[in-house]
């Protein structure tokens, strides 16, 4: 199974400042023949479901704040929220779909400092 | 508007059984991927099980196969998981999720709001 990992497990940011979290995969995600990376990041406040932010890596979901943004490629990928709002207080996961099962990472929970 | 509502949650002993239901409205159900995923209280997320359009291809996380099984109709835009032999590390919050499915994609970008399964 693909293991992935987020890195921090909890990060404080103050408000307007820049967010960055981390996800490594064991493998590559990237599917050549579509030259796509299939990794999603989702968020998720307490008590609601899980969100669709990014997925192919890159591509924001329609209706996302472009102040978030997802990038990297291959192993390592990085989800970055610019001008953090206090809205943005919530668990981030990414998660592999190259393969099943569709693994998850352990969240990050970011907070305001 | 897409709607996805979980149904089916409740409080069971261990070993018994509980079917979950999931009801869709808002797009044309026979056109997506649907899979159930699973967050134990106070934990992360956790995938459970795929179910492909048509129904012909199914895939389980290894902790519940041969126990859950997934299933759906598609004339009623309805998504089941039938859970059998329920375990105490089976306690988690049951969301349904969609899958665009194109390009092989399972991520998902629509989910119902979860339903509660006890198992104690």
């Amino acid at each position: 199974d693909i293991v992935m990992t987020q890195s921090p497990d909890s990060l404080a940011v103050s408000l307007g400042d820049r967010a960055t979290i981390n996800c490594k995969s064991s493998q590559s995600l990237l599917y050549t023949s579509y030259n796509k990376n299939y990794l999603a990041w989702y968020q998720q406040k307490p008590g609601q479901p899980p969100k669709l932010l990014i997925y192919w890596a890159s591509t924001r979901e329609s209706g996302v704040p472009d102040r978030f943004s997802g990038s990297g490629s291959g192993t390592n990928f990085t989800l970055t929220i610019t001008s953090l709002q206090a809205e943005d207080v919530a668990f981030y996961y990414c998660q592999q779909y190259y393969t099943n099962p569709y693994i998850f990472g352990q969240g990050t929970k970011l907070e305001i400092k | 508007q897409v709607h996805l509502v979980e149904s089916g949650g409740g409080v069971v002993q261990p070993g018994k059984s509980l079917r979950l239901s999931c009801a869709a409205s808002g797009f044309t159900f026979s056109n997506y991927a649907f899979h159930w995923v699973r967050q134990a209280p106070g934990k992360g997320l956790e995938w459970v099980a795929l179910i492909s359009s048509d129904g012909s291809n199914k895939y389980y996380i290894d902790s519940v196969k041969g126990r859950f099984t997934i299933s759906r109709d598609n004339s009623k835009s309805t998504l089941s998981l039938q859970m059998n032999s329920l375990r105490t590390g089976d306690t988690a919050v049951y969301f349904c999720a969609r899958a665009p499915q194109r390009m092989g994609a399972q991520y998902f970008d629509s989910w119902g709001q979860g339903t509660l399964v006890t198992v104690s």
